[in-house]
Parts: structure tokens; sequence; C-alpha cells
């Protein structure tokens, strides 16, 4: 069954802790993506990446860490220097000119 | 850079009632268009997408857009609403040379049974 999964479904945080948000693609996708996603701001790209070892910053990068060392995975840390880091966070995949997404993950940072 | 702006945040229909949501972008050259939808607690799926061709663009569940080069838009249509369409409505726009994809705030569609 192909597709993207991201995990956990909901994580809770410390403040000043770093936390690491996991998405997984069986779909053979070079290109993945990873969005935030607040109330009434719609989707904003974080950090994208077109190929492994590879990866180039979004509009909100600030305060956030991302890797892809398999073609697979794309996992995004989200650090203690993100001042506001509670958000719903999207990972997706790119085929063409199509974008597959990822069930989300809602952290929230106490 | 692009940008897209949907007008309207929050509509709230009854059942039957017909649908359009606005959608308008900033680029000006080749972009494809897309719609997606987000049902409560699902993922977000696609509705439409154009690429080239035909400017009224079929999706699924009955949805349609229509891409109108002159006035930068790709609005999104249906005849006749059902509750079951209550989500969350975005458009998104990518150059056909880029990487990027540039999502809009968001339509919160409420379907009054």
């Amino acid at each position: 069954d192909g597709g993207i999964t991201q995990s956990p479904k909901y994580l809770f945080r410390k403040e000043g802790q770093n936390v690491t948000l996991s998405c997984e693609q069986n779909l053979n996708h070079d290109a993945m993506y990873w969005y935030r996603q607040d109330p009434g701001q719609g989707l904003r790209l974080i950090y994208y990446s077109q190929i492994v070892n590879d990866f180039q910053k979004g509009d909100i990068a600030e305060g956030y860490s991302v890797s892809r060392e398999k073609k697979e995975s794309f996992p995004l840390t989200v650090t203690s220097a993100q001042k506001n880091p509670t958000a719903f966070y999207l990972c997706a995949s790119r085929e063409y000119n199509e974008q597959f997404f990822g069930p989300g993950t809602r952290l929230t940072v106490l | 850079a692009q940008s897209v702006s949907q007008h309207n945040h929050h509509v709230i229909l009854s059942e039957a009632a017909s649908l359009e949501l606005g959608c308008n972008y900033s680029y000006g050259g080749t972009v494809n268009l897309f719609w997606y939808v987000q049902y409560p607690g699902q993922h977000l799926q696609l509705l439409l997408k154009y690429f080239s061709g035909d400017p009224l663009v079929k999706g699924i569940k009955g949805f349609e857009a229509e891409f109108i080069k002159s006035k930068f838009s790709f609005n999104l249509r249906k005849p006749s609403v059902q509750w079951s369409d209550t989500a969350e409505y975005f458009c998104a726009v990518n150059a056909r040379t880029g990487n990027q994809f540039y999502f809009g705030t968001g339509t919160s569609l409420t379907v009054i049974p």
C-alpha cells in the first residue's frame, strides 16, 4: 500500500526541547516537502528536498532543520530556537507537478 | 515571489446551494493550479488540477474549476453542495519551472443539512 506516513500523530514536548518529526514515503518520489499549517494561514513551506543529500529552505525555515540521507525519509527537527512551534506539520512528496500529503503530526509545546 | 489569495475565509451554505470559492494568484509566468480539500481528521487530498489545455477542469465529487488567465483566477465551483462537503479548501499554485508550491490561507466550508 503506497503512501506517506508521518509519526506520531500527536506529539507533546516541553519548551526548550528539540523534537524530530518522522516522514516516510514508499512512492519512490525524489522530491519531499515539509509544511506548517496554522489556522487562517494555510500551508507554509519550511524545507524541501529535490534529491537525496540536498535540501532547500522554504519561507519559514528559521528554527527548523532537516536531513535527507535516504530517498524514503525526510525527518524534520523542530529546535528550541523556533519561537512558536505548536502547529500542525504536514509532509508531502512530489511526482512531476503533483504533491501527495501525509496525515500530519500535531505538535504541542507546553 | 508567488502568492495566492482566497477571498472567502468561512462560507456557510445550506444543502443543495451552489458554491463558488475564489482564488487569485500573482505570478506572471506559466503556472500549474490546484485545489485541495481537507475533510475533518483526514489527509489533504487533491480535488482537481490544471496544467494546460481546457481551462474548465473537472475534479472529484462533482467539483469543477475554471482558469481565467487574464484575471489570474482559478475559482472552484459546485452546483449543489452536500453536508459531506463540509471541509477546508485550499488553492495552490506552482510555477511550471519551479519546485515550490504556494498555498492560499484556505476557506472553511460548512454545509448545513
